[in-house]
C-alpha cells in the first residue's frame, strides 16, 4: 500500500528565514509526486509534479526536489502569504489514476 | 476561464437524511475524481470516473456512497442515509482526458455537517 508521511506537522518561521518540508513516501512505482498548497477553507491549488529522482522545479520562492524515497519543498526568505498547508501526494503505477496524501505541514510565516 | 466548480459549498444534513453533492469539472477535463478530508486527517481518494463509467471506486465505503458522471451535467456523489461520521469536506477534482499530463486540479469543496 502507498504511504505518504509529512514533516514537521508544523512549522512557524520568521519572515525571510528560509527552510524545508520534509516528504517521504512508499509507493510500488513511483508516476509522480505532487505538491500542493491548502489555505484554510478552499481546495488543495497544484504547485508542482516530479517524475523522477534528481528532477528539481521552482515556482517564484518555493523549490522540489526528488530522491528516491524523499521529496523536499524548500521555501527560500518566505513571506507572510506563503502561511498556508503544504501537502505531497505520490500517484503510483498500479493505483490506477488515484493521488495518496499525506497529512501535510502546516506552515506558519510570521512577519 | 473557471476552474472545478463543486456546489454547494456548505451542506448541513440530519441524520438519516441523503446529500447530493455536485462537481462540475473543467473546461475540456472528463477525468473527475472524489476525494474526502477528515478533520485531522489527509485527503483520501473515494472514486474515480469518467464521462459514464466508473473506473476506480476502490476508496468509496460500500455501502450508502455513490458517484455518478453522466454524458451531460456534472458529476454527483451522493450520499444516503448519512451519519454524524460522514461530517467531513469533499473535494472534486479532474484532469483532462487523452494526456500525458497528470496533475488533478481541484476544486473549493463542499463542507458536509450531520447534525
Amino acid at each position: 500500500e502507498d504511504q505518504v508521511t509529512q514533516s514537521p506537522e508544523a512549522l512557524r518561521l520568521q519572515e525571510g528565514e528560509s527552510s524545508s518540508l520534509n516528504c517521504s513516501y512508499t509507493v510500488s512505482g513511483l508516476r509522480g509526486l505532487f505538491w500542493y498548497r491548502q489555505d484554510p477553507g478552499k481546495g488543495p491549488e497544484f504547485l508542482f509534479t516530479l517524475y523522477s529522482a534528481g528532477e528539481e522545479k521552482e515556482k517564484e520562492r518555493l523549490k522540489a526536489t526528488l530522491t528516491k524515497k524523499e521529496s523536499f519543498l524548500h521555501i527560500t526568505a518566505p513571506k507572510p502569504e506563503d502561511s498556508a498547508t503544504y501537502l505531497c501526494a505520490v500517484r503510483s503505477n498500479f493505483g490506477n489514476e488515484k493521488l495518496t496524501f499525506g497529512t501535510g505541514t502546516r506552515l506558519t510565516i510570521i512577519p | 476561464n473557471a476552474g472545478v466548480m463543486q456546489n454547494p459549498r456548505h451542506l448541513v444534513r440530519r441524520r438519516g437524511q441523503e446529500a447530493r453533492l455536485r462537481c462540475s469539472p473543467m473546461k475540456g477535463h472528463s477525468h473527475v475524481y472524489w476525494y474526502r478530508q477528515l478533520p485531522e486527517e489527509g485527503l483520501k481518494f473515494m472514486v474515480y470516473l469518467q464521462k459514464e463509467n466508473i473506473i476506480d471506486e476502490s476508496g468509496m465505503p460500500k455501502e450508502r456512497f455513490s458517484a455518478e458522471f453522466p454524458k451531460e451535467g456534472p458529476s454527483i456523489l451522493r450520499i444516503q442515509q448519512v451519519v454524524r461520521g460522514d461530517s467531513a469536506a469533499y473535494f472534486c477534482a479532474s484532469s483532462p482526458s487523452a494526456s500525458t499530463v497528470n496533475e488533478q486540479f481541484f476544486g473549493p469543496g463542499t463542507r458536509l455537517t450531520v447534525l
